[in-house]
């Protein structure tokens, strides 16, 4: 079967840095996704990779290794407002959107 | 208005009632798509609309019913619901199915079936 794995629940410090991971299994890859999700709103789109490395933007960077199926979402300078649930998505072979659970996110001050 | 917009944002209903959820999008995309969110569980894609034609049915209960008039109006019929069909829907947008396009999604109607 397919599947994205996330942890539940991250705490952080206002300031510090934190690393969010994701590693799926999936048939076939055409690409990953994470997403921002206030509590009660819509998802907001944050990054795509579809080729190893890092992408950085502004605050946020995102990684992925497709050999080991594995991304992060690493967060810089941390604000309180940043305090969200964060979504791993996965596209497989048949163009197919796979979701994790999502990782909330607290930030302390 | 502008983005993606759903109405109503929240809703209680009896299992015997029909009601229906609406989701507009002013991003002149051509798909649309509907999710069902559950606590602490991975959103699940429900139906996939491209150019008004239905490309996508997950395996979802009749008792859901989805309709596409055109490319930027997309609605969710509801009858006979059950109690664990309570959920946030979430509807999203993106210019077409190609894999690198990002989904744009509405704040999403928080349903109750009684």
């Amino acid at each position: 079967g397919q599947n994205i794995d996330q942890p539940t629940e991250m705490t952080a410090t206002e300031g510090a840095i934190v690393q969010i991971n994701c590693t799926y299994q999936t048939s076939g890859f055409n690409g990953l996704f994470w997403y921002q999700q206030h509590a009660g709103e819509a998802p907001t789109f944050l990054s795509y990779n579809v080729l190893d490395g890092l992408e950085e933007k502004g605050r946020f960077s995102s990684f992925l290794s497709r050999s080991k199926g594995y991304s992060y979402l690493l967060l810089k300078e941390l604000q309180m407002k940043d305090s969200a649930s964060y979504l791993c998505a996965v596209r497989d072979s048949n163009y197919q959107l796979i979701w994790g659970a999502g990782t909330k996110l607290i930030i302390k001050p | 208005e502008t983005g993606v917009t759903q109405t109503p944002r929240h809703l209680v209903m009896g299992m015997t009632n029909k009601k229906s959820l609406k989701c507009e999008q002013h991003l002149g995309h051509n798909a649309m798509y509907w999710y069902k969110q559950s606590a602490k569980k991975p959103l699940e894609l429900m139906f996939v609309y491209n150019f008004k034609e239905q490309t996508e049915n997950n395996s979802v209960p009749s008792r859901f019913s989805p309709e596409c008039p055109n490319s930027s109006h997309l609605f969710l019929h509801l009858h006979t619901l059950q109690p664990e069909d309570s959920a946030l829907y979430l509807c999203a947008s993106s210019q077409d199915l190609e894999v690198y396009n990002e989904q744009f999604f509405g704040p999403g109607t928080r349903l109750t079936v009684l």
